[in-house]
């Protein structure tokens, strides 16, 4: 069954720092999610994407981050200059365009940052 | 702001009974889904229901969108322990928005 993938699955860095979390959605699926989650807190949307542009971004998708879809396959959140709060989970979702509401969620991306 | 709360928070119950978690908001969604996370995990999606009054079983799980799409419930017969798990409600606005978690419920069933 196809599925979600990213890498790492774990990324320690130091603050002020830039990452880049990988992930490959799934082949036809056009709608691309990242999500973030705070240890012990609810998962929280950052950002939507489609047709190579940002069709989303909350507030927390600040200057700091930016995505990129830089082939057909993957798509990558990056986080130019990291800071403490910016530790979790994140993960990334994609869905097609006939599944109304129905996305699919990566194993995610343990980012610490110290 | 859309918000969706889910009750009850934490749920412990015995091998073999029955439960149902439940899924609220005060705002309609064109659909609701259910994931299913593990620790360290991303969710997984269970279901998703987009239909106001729609039921969807899967197996021993009952899934019901409320009539007014504001509202869900996840019943669950004869919980057996590889059930327990932390169940997320999710909704989304329209087809292809963001999607809302609620903050789950943890369900541990002990054998």
């Amino acid at each position: 069954e196809p599925e979600v993938t990213q890498t790492p699955s774990h990324q320690v860095t130091q603050m002020g720092q830039e990452v880049i979390l990988r992930c490959v959605p799934i082949s036809n699926h056009l709608y691309f999610y990242w999500y973030r989650q705070i240890l012990g807190q609810k998962v929280e949307f950052l950002v939507s994407f489609y047709n190579n542009e940002i069709s989303e971004k909350s507030e927390i998708f600040d200057d700091q981050f930016s995505v990129e879809r830089p082939d057909g396959s993957n798509f990558t959140l990056k986080i130019r200059s990291t800071k403490l709060e910016d530790s979790a989970m994140y993960f990334c979702a994609s869905s097609e365009d006939a599944a109304p509401g129905t996305q699919y969620f990566g194993p995610g991306t343990r980012l610490t940052v110290l | 702001t859309q918000l969706l709360e889910q009750s009850p928070q934490f749920l412990s119950i015995q091998e073999g009974e029955n439960l149902t978690v439940y899924c609220n908001s005060s705002s309609v969604f064109s659909s609701l889904q259910w994931y299913r996370q593990e620790p360290g995990e991303g969710p997984v999606l269970l279901v998703t229901v987009v239909t106001g009054g729609e039921v969807k079983k899967l197996k021993r799980l009952t899934f019901q969108f409320g009539d007014a799409r504001k509202d869900s419930s996840l019943h669950i017969t004869a919980a057996q322990p590889g059930d327990t798990g932390l169940y997320l409600c999710a909704g989304a606005k329209t087809s292809y928005d963001k999607v809302i978690f609620g903050p789950g419920t943890s369900l541990s069933v002990i054998p």
